[in-house]
């Protein structure tokens, strides 16, 4: 079984610009989380989609929005680069019900914003 | 707001245990999680604790939950040098907002 591919890998970015970033989850599963790693803050919960809606949410801007089509694939978007927003980005993918922790994540996409 | 703490670093001697520690702030938590992140991978999901249960042991690994004390700990019995990673601690209501600690980076001495 494929694992959780994302996509691009790496990215470089400059302030001002926007991004979007691509998240394929194990077949089979319908729940799709992001998350933002970083030295300074750790990793951090942006949101969750499940079936094509967002479940749950984090604390980030409303820069950072996201979307899930029916395929489960999802997308993440971040508008108007901030330096801050350098980062590894991890999508990770679940069946979405039972336990909440059970994911599988990604490889991440690590974006640096010059 | 809800808070996971971690020391950021735990170095033993090949052979020995390991013993990770936590502590969470939010007496809400439903699951408790030992997340593994070894270098350029993502993340690896090792165990995970329910909070009725004190204990949780699967091969090498254990888990101790002290929910008085708010404290979770991983220890891991005769460790070797691929057990050199980050470990994070994680928790979650029943909701898939889980919230993390910092890591604790596992260096292997020979």
């Amino acid at each position: 079984k494929a694992g959780v591919t994302q996509t691009p890998r790496y990215l470089i970015k400059t302030r001002g610009q926007q991004v979007t970033l691509s998240c394929s989850p194990i077949s089979g599963h319908r729940s799709v989380s992001w998350y933002q790693q970083t030295p300074g803050q750790g990793l951090q919960f942006l949101f969750e989609y499940f079936s094509e809606t967002q479940r749950n949410k984090g604390n980030f801007p409303g820069r950072f929005s996201g979307r899930q089509f029916s395929n489960s694939r999802s997308e993440m978007n971040v508008s108007t680069l901030e330096l801050g927003d350098s980062a590894l980005y991890l999508c990770a993918s679940s069946f979405g019900q039972g336990v909440p922790g059970e994911q599988y994540f990604g490889p991440g996409t690590r974006l640096t914003v010059t | 707001g809800e808070d996971v703490e971690q020391s950021l670093f735990l170095s033993v001697r090949e052979g020995d245990s390991s013993v990770i520690n936590c502590t969470y702030t939010d007496s809400s938590s439903t699951y408790l999680y030992w997340y593994k992140q070894e270098p350029g991978a993502g993340l690896q999901l090792l165990t995970y604790i329910f909070s009725n249960m004190d204990m949780k042991q699967d091969q090498r690994l254990t888990v101790l939950l002290n929910k008085k004390d708010k404290h979770l700990s991983l220890r891991i019995a005769d460790t070797q040098t691929g057990d050199s990673a980050i470990y994070f601690c994680a928790e979650s209501g029943s909701n898939y907002q889980l919230i993390w600690g910092a890591g604790t980076k596992l260096i292997i001495k020979p």
